[in-house]
């Protein structure tokens, strides 16, 4: 069973301020990694996606993403946060074995001050 | 201009009662799903379908029964409607059937059922 951990519910940070968000998934094969970002009352919008070579992922908006094998993790990274990134953020995973289900994490909250 | 189109935006349904969700997808892709998120639960996976075929199941209850007419359509019929089916549920779209395609999400339609 493929299982997708945030551990960080809600983080709080300043405008121009760096972040990390924390994916930690537990699935021992081949699988896809994808951060997502849903501002409140809309749809989900698709950030980045690793599922092989450079672990480093750049994404839309400056968002980049490190996938680790060996600490089974795919954190999100942004050099410099935007009043606009305040939403919630998703990682997912999906893996050949789970059939196209993506499976998600439970989310964290970006709340962007400025 | 929308490419994923979730028809109504918001819904209220009594208990007992029936309801048709509506999605349409104008990216050209082949493979669609439908995802439900609610208050209780992280996203959670619900079908999947490539040209028209049912792909993955992981919906316990047969109330829920999605309904393909075209390539680019996949309706959700909701049967017996309970409390507990209150949720915004997301159509999304993938170019393929495989898992490192990227899915891409609708606006949601947010069910309330009284």
């Amino acid at each position: 069973t493929q299982t997708v951990s945030q551990s960080d519910a809600h983080v709080t940070v300043f405008e121009g301020d760096s972040v990390e968000l924390r994916c930690n998934y537990s699935y021992g094969g081949s699988i896809y990694l994808s951060w997502y970002i849903q501002h409140h009352g809309h749809g989900l919008q698709f950030l980045l996606k690793y599922y092989s070579g450079n672990p480093v992922v750049q994404g839309v908006n400056g968002f980049e993403a490190e996938f680790s094998k060996s600490d089974s993790s795919f954190h999100l990274r942004k050099a410099s946060v935007h009043w606009s990134d305040s939403a919630v953020y998703f990682c997912a995973v999906s893996a050949p074995q789970g059939g196209r289900a993506l499976i998600f994490g439970t989310g964290t909250t970006v709340s962007v001050s400025p | 201009d929308p490419k994923i189109i979730q028809k109504p935006k918001y819904l209220v349904a009594v208990t007992g009662s029936e309801k048709i969700l509506i999605c349409e997808q104008y990216l050209g892709h082949n493979a669609m799903y439908w995802y439900r998120q609610s208050a209780k639960k992280p996203l959670e996976f619900m079908f999947s379908y490539s040209y028209q075929k049912l792909m993955d199941n992981q919906t316990a209850s047969s109330r829920f029964q999605p309904q393909s007419s075209k390539k680019n359509h996949l309706d959700l019929q909701i049967t017996a409607l309970k409390p507990d089916d209150s949720a915004t549920y997301f159509c999304a779209s993938s170019p393929g059937q495989v898992n490192q395609d990227t899915q891409y999400f609708g606006p949601g339609t947010r069910l309330l059922v009284l």
